[in-house]
């Protein structure tokens, strides 16, 4: 069966420092991964996936299947970012979804 | 173009009871996936519908039960409700296919007593 894990719970930076999210999963294949953001009062949104190996709000993430992981990164934080971040994994086209824990990021001024 | 919208928002239960969740999907969109999230945990994956048909069930016992109607809306239904069963339920539709962004509701918070 698919995991995601998402080792830290809760991520305090200051604005303008580096910020990385961790995510591991174990699944016997080729997955999709996702991560999903949730800001205060609003509903889960994509944020991005490795297909497209794109940078949103700054954000970037590389799946390394050696290591089975799917880290975000982003050089320099913005109070904005302050978020819940969830990653995620799909077997297959179809969008059934496993959800790591999450990882709660508040950006201090 | 409308987006996932779920009602209610909010409910309480008294356990035994059974429960009804709707969801309709983004125009458009012909998958619906339901998911369970628990206070401080992640979402889990209950089911999936693809055209009315379910397609995939996550590790939810028989008395969640779903359906999708020709307009793609769908319920959640559970049954014999447990004090466990009190979440933040999710819905998210997709347009099917392959490489298809799901898109969420804002949920139902379902408390049970």
């Amino acid at each position: 069966a698919q995991r995601v894990t998402q080792p830290e719970k809760l991520l305090s930076v200051f604005k303008g420092a580096p910020v990385e999210l961790k995510c591991n999963y174990s699944y016997s294949g080729s997955p999709e991964l996702f991560w999903y953001v949730q800001y205060s009062r609003q509903r889960l949104q994509l944020l991005l996936r490795h297909i497209s190996r794109e940078s949103i709000k700054g954000f970037t993430a590389d799946l390394n299947k050696g290591e089975t992981s799917f880290h975000l990164k982003k050089p320099f934080a913005q109070e904005e970012d302050s978020a819940m971040y969830y990653c995620a994994l799909s077997k297959a086209a179809g969008n059934k979804l496993t959800f790591g824990g999450g990882t709660r990021v508040l950006v201090k001024p | 173009e409308t987006g996932v919208t779920q009602s209610p928002t909010h409910l309480i239960k008294t356990r035994g009871q059974q429960v009804t969740l709707r969801c309709s999907s983004q125009s458009g969109h012909n998958t619906v996936s339901w998911y369970q999230q628990a206070l401080g945990q992640g979402p889990q994956f209950i089911f999936q519908y693809y055209r009315e048909e379910e397609n995939g069930r996550g590790n939810f016992p028989p008395r969640f039960s779903g359906l999708q109607f020709p307009n793609y809306s769908s319920e959640l239904n559970v049954n014999a409700l447990e004090l466990d069963d009190s979440a933040l339920y999710l819905c998210a539709s997709s347009g099917g296919g392959l490489d298809t962004e799901a898109f969420f509701g804002q949920g139902t918070r379902l408390t049970v007593v």
